[in-house]
């Protein structure tokens, strides 16, 4: 069974709309992540969170918000969408929040915006 | 430019036969790691060796910090070995925040 889950697997949605990309973990884990992956680039770290607060964002823009009801989970809200947000997105997660903690990835949310 | 540089892009490999990956990185890393990318797209960590040479199954990787790059040895390759080895670099140890290459995508042939 997949300990973190990502919904949903596959989206596509239209320019200017709105989508929300849910992320829970059941490892027990402290630390959670929001990473994306476009074509032909590497994967980028985007948000990191611990204990439910967030600890680091690169994510110049604020059209990208994380959001963490519950511990263990770290859902991504994505406004005023535009095609260069297409990109897998993937959640993590760590024990601890500091470097060397193994990261455990999700299977991934493939967004397409036409 | 790319903080962490990984080579060669892409590899075909008989099975049975051994291969090693690059990863260079263009900055002091605290921590170094290696994943691997099925051809699904799943993610998942092999290794992490900020420094000196550590084994798991067929893999060995060997980090020399000083010189900022890191080898991924696969040894006896096997098909299920096929997909994208990515190596990451973090350049902060109060924080998980990984800095990933493009990745060497491998092949095995049958």
């Amino acid at each position: 069974d997949p300990k973190i889950i990502q919904k949903p697997k596959y989206l596509v949605a239209v320019t200017g709309s709105e989508k929300i990309l849910i992320c829970e973990q059941y490892l027990g884990h402290n630390a959670m992540y929001w990473y994306r992956q476009s074509a032909k680039k590497p994967l980028e770290f985007m948000f990191s969170y611990s204990y439910q607060k967030l600890m680091d964002n690169q994510t110049a823009s604020s059209r990208f918000q994380p959001q963490s009801s519950k511990k263990n989970h770290l859902d991504l809200q994505i406004t005023a969408l535009k095609p260069d947000d297409s990109a897998t997105y993937f959640c993590a997660s760590s024990q601890g929040q500091s470097s060397g903690n193994t990261l455990y990835f999700g299977e991934g949310s493939r967004l397409i915006v036409v | 430019g790319q903080q962490v540089q990984q080579s060669p892009a892409s590899l075909v490999l008989q099975e049975g036969e051994n291969a090693e990956l690059q990863c260079n990185f263009s900055s002091t890393a605290t921590q170094l790691q290696w994943f691997y990318q099925s051809p699904g797209g799943s993610l998942v960590s092999l290794l992490s060796n900020p420094s000196g040479t550590k084994h798991t199954g067929r893999l060995t990787s060997t980090t020399v910090t000083k010189e900022r790059r890191s080898s991924l040895h696969i040894s006896s390759s096997q098909t299920t070995d096929s997909g994208t080895y990515l190596c990451a670099i973090d350049r902060n140890s109060a924080g998980n925040k990984l800095t990933f290459g493009i990745g060497t995508r491998v092949l095995v042939r049958p």
